[in-house]
């Protein structure tokens, strides 16, 4: 079990540019969640999936950020265009849903920097 | 809003036992109690979780009071690599949706 896989572990680029954050879940898991984390606001739950079909994305902060979920082991998270205040850590996490309250498997996230 | 409180930081001595305490007074029946913790530079990582009753796993035991309203996480014998941020969280239902709040941060002193 690799776990789940986010890439790229670091991304620096600068303002109004287009960002793509890659997410392989565990295989065989049906929930997929994208979190970001900063020292101001913590750890924020910003979307998720269930069966590639999202569920909730009321935590996404603007139209700027948007997420897809193309298959059972792919997922991405946009940012287009990109703003300094977008740099944080970017987690994403996947749980077997069909048992009740499975615990969260976390990537080791992709560090955001928007100069 | 996380419904959870917790104090902000910790300390404990290497090989000593460690509590963890959380409060969740508004919790209703149905939530189930999370402890995840997160190490330096990676991703949260599950701890333990339950729902009245006490539970034990290799990790570490949850006490849950018997009003629901607080419970306690316990790390038997604390080591240096203990060191992380611990979360309590309510989860609900069976979205696996959870709330982060801010946790505790746990310092081991050898």
């Amino acid at each position: 079990d690799a776990g789940v896989i986010q890439s790229p572990r670091h991304e620096v680029t600068e303002m109004g540019q287009e960002v793509t954050l890659r997410c392989k879940p565990i295989s065989g898991h049906d929930y997929l969640f994208w979190y970001r984390q900063t020292m101001m606001r913590g750890l924020e739950l910003l979307i998720y999936f269930n069966n590639n079909v999202p569920i909730d994305d009321s935590g996404m902060p603007e139209d700027r950020f948007s997420a897809k979920m193309p298959n059972a082991s792919f997922s991405t998270l946009k940012i287009q265009p990109s703003e300094p205040r977008d740099s944080a850590v970017y987690f994403c996490a996947s749980s077997l849903g069909t048992k009740p309250n499975s615990p969260l498997h976390f990537g080791n996230g992709t560090r955001l920097t928007v100069t | 809003d996380a419904k959870t409180t917790q104090p902000n930081s910790m300390e404990s001595n290497e090989e000593e036992p460690v509590h963890l305490p959380c409060n969740h007074s508004t919790i209703s029946g149905t939530d189930y109690i999370h402890w995840y913790r997160q190490l330096p530079s990676q991703g949260p990582e599950y701890v333990i979780h339950g729902l009245t009753s006490n539970v034990n796993n290799r990790m570490a035991s949850l006490a849950i009071a018997e009003d629901r309203k607080s419970s306690t996480l316990i790390l038997h014998r604390a080591t240096l690599r203990d060191a992380a941020v611990y979360y309590c969280i309510r989860g609900s239902g069976n979205t696996g949706k959870l709330i982060f709040g801010q946790g505790t941060t746990l310092q081991v002193k050898p």
